[in-house]
């Protein structure tokens, strides 16, 4: 199995509250990569890094930001959580067309 | 824009059955096309892809073909067992830059024994 790890795996947090959750890689992919998952949407990407300091927006990027300091972790940000942020946020790394994926993490906002 | 469409579930089998997922793609360049699995409670696991046209991609006995005349990228298993209980999705992917995955909405099956 790849070496990706997420923390935490589950949160539970108030409407207007900062969240990170954080990717940890051991395998120094180039391309790290997060999304979120939803009943009947399948996974739908936020935001995707292509190397250190290097990102852009992905589909569903509205009220998340992200962050990549070093090759091996990948920080996802929500500023002012909303209950519509509320899902299971998955994080993934590639080197070529094969995507490997982390845990999840479970959030829920209230 | 790209996307995928996966026939409606839950699926729900009883075991040794024949399984079709059918899974067709819109997509403006030659993408690159995968099924991932996802048993409960854990993230997603690469079932099998493929690269090109006519292409078959094989794993765990389930198989599926390449077929651009079709737009189509149909999972198949000749008999499924309880085990193979889980959520399907079919994914494509463009080959140039950060190769972002865009999936269908996702297939749950249920093996009955």
């Amino acid at each position: 199995d790849a070496g990706i790890t997420q923390s935490p795996r589950h949160k539970v947090t108030e409407t207007g509250t900062p969240v990170t959750l954080r990717c940890h890689q051991t395998e120094n992919h180039r391309y790290m990569y997060w999304y979120r998952q939803d009943p009947g949407h399948g996974l739908r990407l936020i935001h995707y890094s292509y190397g250190v300091k290097d990102t852009d927006k992905g589909e569903v990027s509205d009220g998340y930001s992200v962050s990549r300091s070093k090759t091996e972790d990948f920080l996802l940000t929500l500023e002012s959580a909303t209950s519509s942020q509320t899902s299971v946020y998955f994080c993934a790394i590639s080197e070529s067309s094969e995507q490997y994926f982390g845990p999840g993490t479970r959030l829920t906002v209230t | 824009g790209d996307s995928v469409t996966q026939m409606e579930g839950p699926v729900t089998l009883s075991e040794e059955a024949f399984l079709t997922i059918n899974c067709t793609y819109t997509a403006t360049g030659y993408p690159s096309l995968f099924w991932y699995v996802q048993y409960p409670g854990e993230g997603l696991q690469l079932l099998l892809k493929a690269t090109k046209a006519d292409d078959k991609g094989s794993n765990k006995g389930f198989e599926a073909t390449y077929r651009k005349e079709t737009t189509s990228f149909h999972l198949e298993k000749g008999s499924v067992q309880v085990s193979d209980s889980a959520v399907y999705f079919c994914a494509l992917t463009l080959p140039q830059g950060a190769q972002k995955l865009v999936f269908g909405q996702g297939t749950r099956l249920t093996i009955n024994p």
